[in-house]
Formats: structure tokens, sequence, C-alpha cells
């Protein structure tokens, strides 16, 4: 059965710091991966996208690394911000007629000052 | 939230009556689609559609039914609510299929039903 995983579940870091967020899936056949951020009472927005031959995408102080063998990726976030406390979520992309996507638990981040 | 619009953003219903929820966008995407959000799972997808009046199933389907009349609305419809459709409802829209383009999300619909 295709799935996503993440870890941890949430995490609590102060303002400033760096931490990075896990991703393990084992849909199969791949087709792409993004990463998604939701603020409480708001839908997700998209962060990146990565496909096959990608293995990092920056979008500003984040930045999302795939390892496509071993099914990884993570979302490493440099120097946190108070508006980077959301949920983010691993969506990740099987390749059928209609490329469906399965989603994550994500992730609940909080950044305290 | 890129030109989508969901009404109402809150419902309290009772068991067993018939509730129904609105997309409406503004980006003339083709694809359109319903989820719900419960805690500890990720996004399920509910229904989709891939233009007018084409409409297929998603994982969790069972209890619901969509119609799509005109490419901007897409409308989701619990015919008769039960406490298990209590969650947050998210309508989505997509340039192509499900994977192959980014979604964009609408602002959620909260509904409890008591």
């Amino acid at each position: 059965k295709n799935q996503v995983e993440q870890s941890p579940q949430s995490l609590i870091i102060l303002e400033g710091k760096n931490c990075t967020l896990q991703c393990n899936y084992t849909v199969s056949p791949f087709s792409n991966l993004r990463w998604y951020k939701q603020d409480t009472g708001r839908g997700p927005v998209s962060l990146t996208i990565m496909t096959f031959s990608e293995n990092t995408k920056s979008n500003g102080r984040y930045t999302a690394t795939l390892d496509a063998d071993t099914k990884q990726s993570s979302l490493h976030i440099t120097a946190s911000q108070l508006s980077d406390s959301a949920s983010y979520i691993c969506v990740v992309s099987e390749k059928t007629s209609y490329d469906k996507v399965i989603f994550g638990p994500g992730t609940s981040l909080s950044v305290i000052p | 939230d890129a030109g989508i619009t969901q009404s109402p953003r809150h419902k309290v219903t009772e068991t067993g009556t018939p509730v129904t929820l609105r997309c409406h966008q503004t980006e003339n995407h083709r694809y359109m689609y319903w989820y719900r959000q419960d805690p500890g799972h990720g996004l399920r997808l509910i229904h989709y559609s891939y233009g007018v009046k084409d409409t297929d199933k998603g994982e969790v389907s069972d209890g619901y039914s969509v119609s799509r009349s005109k490419t901007e609305d897409f409308l989701l419809t619990l015919e008769s609510a039960t406490s298990s459709q209590t969650s947050v409802y998210f309508c989505a829209i997509s340039e192509s299929g499900q994977g192959a383009s980014e979604q964009f999300f609408g602002p959620g619909t909260r509904l409890t039903v008591l």
C-alpha cells in the first residue's frame, strides 16, 4: 500500500534556530514530491516540488532534499521565524493515468520567541 | 487563496440533515477536488471533477455526492449528515491532474454534525 509518513509529529524550536522535517514514502511508481505549508485555519500552500531527477530545491529559507533511492525527503528551515509556525505536509504523487497524490499526516512546527 | 472561495466557512448541523458545501473558483482551472482533513490523518480525497459534469470518486466517497454544472462551481452534498462527517473540508483546484500540476486550496469549511 502506498503510504507517506512524516516525522516528527510535532516540533518546538526557538526563533532563529534551524530545523529539519522528515518524510518517508513507499509510493511507487514515483512521479513527484511536494512540500506544503498549512497555517492554522487556512488551506495548504505549496513550498517546493521535486521530480525524480532533482535532489535539492530551495525556496527562500526552505530547502527540500530528495533521495529517490531510499524514498526519503527532508525539509530544512533556516533561521526560523515566528511566521514559520504551521503544519508542513509532504505530498507524493503516484505515476498513474491521473497521477494520484498521497498526503502525509503533517508535522506541526511551533516557533517560540 | 488563489481565487478560490468556499461557503459556508463554518456550519453546525444535526445528524440526518442534508448539507451542501460550495466551492467557487475564478481561475478557470479544469480540475476541482474535495478533501476532508481530520486530526491524525492526511488530507483524504472525497471526490474530484475533471470537467463540467465529469466527476469521479476518491478514497472516502461513501455518504457524499458532488455536482459540477459550471466550470467555476463544485458542490459537495452530504445527503444525510452523520457525526463521522464532522471535519474540515477543503476544496482545491489544478490545471492538470492531481499530481501533474500544483493544487491550490481554498480556506476550508469547518463542519460540525451534532
